[in-house]
């Protein structure tokens, strides 16, 4: 049981340029979403989603789309990517959502560097 | 939106000794609270949690406890051990999207 899978776990950018990180999870879980963790800052919420078809903004959604074709897969994209967007990039998921939601699995990460 | 605050950011003590981080949270709709660790290099693992209808939950040497009426929660580490070093992350879950605290690095010197 491979859990939530993360691609690349390090990527250098120059800004502009555009890139998808890619998450997949093998759990048959309902909610996925994605953090970006900064020092100091703990974990914020980019983008989440409650099934396939279904996304939603989190805290800190500029500069980042995603979409949810399927129930396993999850993927972050960054249309023009800027320094401030360095940082290390967690997806995560949970079986349920709303009310009843649960523990939160994370990926191993991903370390983005924008130059 | 939910806030949630946790202190202290660092805490260092002795093996053996206890430790306990505390957080706070701003929406009273928030009905889960876990607690995730963090290993260097690694995602944060879930390694204890408590609902809103329970007021203190215990796994082993770690215990969680929830204070409705005053919106904090606390986690508490006993005999801890240097496998203990690690960034421990409270979070607080309303209408299923969880906020995180800034994270506590915990030092366990042998």
């Amino acid at each position: 049981n491979a859990g939530v899978t993360q691609t690349p776990k390090f990527q250098v950018l120059k800004t502009g340029q555009s890139m998808t990180l890619q998450c997949a999870q093998d759990m048959n879980h309902e909610y996925m979403s994605w953090y970006r963790q900064d020092p100091g800052m703990g974990l914020r919420l980019i983008h989440y989603s409650v099934g396939a078809g279904i996304t939603d903004q989190g805290e800190v959604p500029n500069g980042y789309n995603v979409s949810r074709s399927t129930t396993e897969d999850f993927p972050l994209r960054l249309l023009s990517a800027a320094p401030s967007q360095t940082s290390v990039y967690f997806c995560a998921s949970s079986l349920t959502s709303g009310v009843n939601t649960g523990e939160l699995f994370f990926g191993e990460g991903s370390r983005l560097t924008v130059l | 939106g939910e806030n949630v605050e946790q202190h202290p950011s660092t805490l260092s003590v002795q093996e053996g000794d206890s430790a306990v981080i505390k957080c706070t949270y701003s929406d009273s709709a928030s009905n889960y609270f876990p607690w995730y660790k963090q290993e260097l290099g690694k995602g944060p693992q879930l390694i204890i949690d408590i609902r809103s209808n329970v007021g203190e939950k215990k796994d082993q040497r770690i215990a969680v406890t929830l204070n409705k009426t005053a919106k904090h929660f606390s986690l508490h580490i006993t005999e801890t051990q240097p496998e203990d070093s690690a960034v421990y992350f409270c979070a607080a879950s309303s209408k299923g999207k969880s906020t995180f605290g800034d994270g506590t690095t915990l030092t366990v010197k042998p």
